[in-house]
């Protein structure tokens, strides 16, 4: 059974900081990976989606990568900014999915003014 | 282009009920996921459904089913209503089911 671990589960930065959230899945046969962002109460918001052969993708001031062999992926937050501040959800997908995308629990991110 | 839309927003039920959640995807899409989500935990994955047949199912009881209509719309329907049923229940869309996922609003449900 795929389980995915996020860390840390909370983290709390000053304005401005680089930053890196860590993923890591247990089952390295996936399809691709995704990142989300969740607002308090509110839906998910896709951030990237990583394909399983491929080692990253970016977007803006976010960067992805994977480490498939690893079960591993990060994503790199550039000059951060208070609107920054939400619940980031990675997911992972096998092929088929009949499995639909499984969950971290997520990391909840607090850019200080 | 709107995006995935789900109704009720909000609702709240007695246990033992039943409820049903609808959800209309992405124009073009025709693919479309439910999972639930309770407070402090991950989305988990209830059901997937490709052009109208089930394609995926999660570890959920039977009181949980779903279905997919012609116009790639959706319904989650859930029976004899329990305490723990209450959970933010998220609805996603994808073109084919196995690529990127967009996700809705949510229907905030609360069992009483």
């Amino acid at each position: 059974k795929q389980e995915v671990t996020q860390i840390p589960a909370a983290l709390s930065v000053p304005e401005g900081e680089n930053l890196v959230l860590n993923c890591s899945f247990t089952d390295s046969a996936i399809y691709n990976l995704q990142w989300f962002r969740q607002d308090p109460g509110k839906g998910l918001t896709s951030l990237l989606l990583i394909q399983s052969s491929q080692r990253e993708q970016t977007s803006g001031r976010l960067n992805a990568s994977l480490d498939k062999s690893s079960g591993r992926s990060t994503l790199y937050i550039a000059a951060s900014q208070p609107g920054d501040s939400a619940t980031y959800l990675c997911a992972v997908t096998k092929g088929g999915g009949a499995d639909g995308l499984t969950f971290g629990k997520g990391t909840h991110l607090i850019i200080q003014p | 282009d709107a995006g995935v839309t789900q109704s009720p927003t909000h609702l709240i039920k007695t246990r033992g009920q039943h409820v049903t959640l609808r959800c209309s995807p992405i124009s073009g899409h025709k693919s479309v996921s439910w999972y639930q989500q309770v407070l402090g935990q991950g989305p988990q994955f209830i059901f997937q459904y490709y052009e109208k047949e089930e394609r995926g199912r999660g570890n959920f009881p039977d009181r949980f089913s779903a279905r997919q209509f012609p116009n790639y719309s959706s319904e989650l329907n859930v029976n004899a209503l329990l305490l723990g049923d209450s959970a933010l229940y998220l609805c996603a869309s994808s073109l084919l089911g196995l690529d990127e996922q967009y996700f809705g609003p949510g229907t905030r449900l609360t069992v009483t």
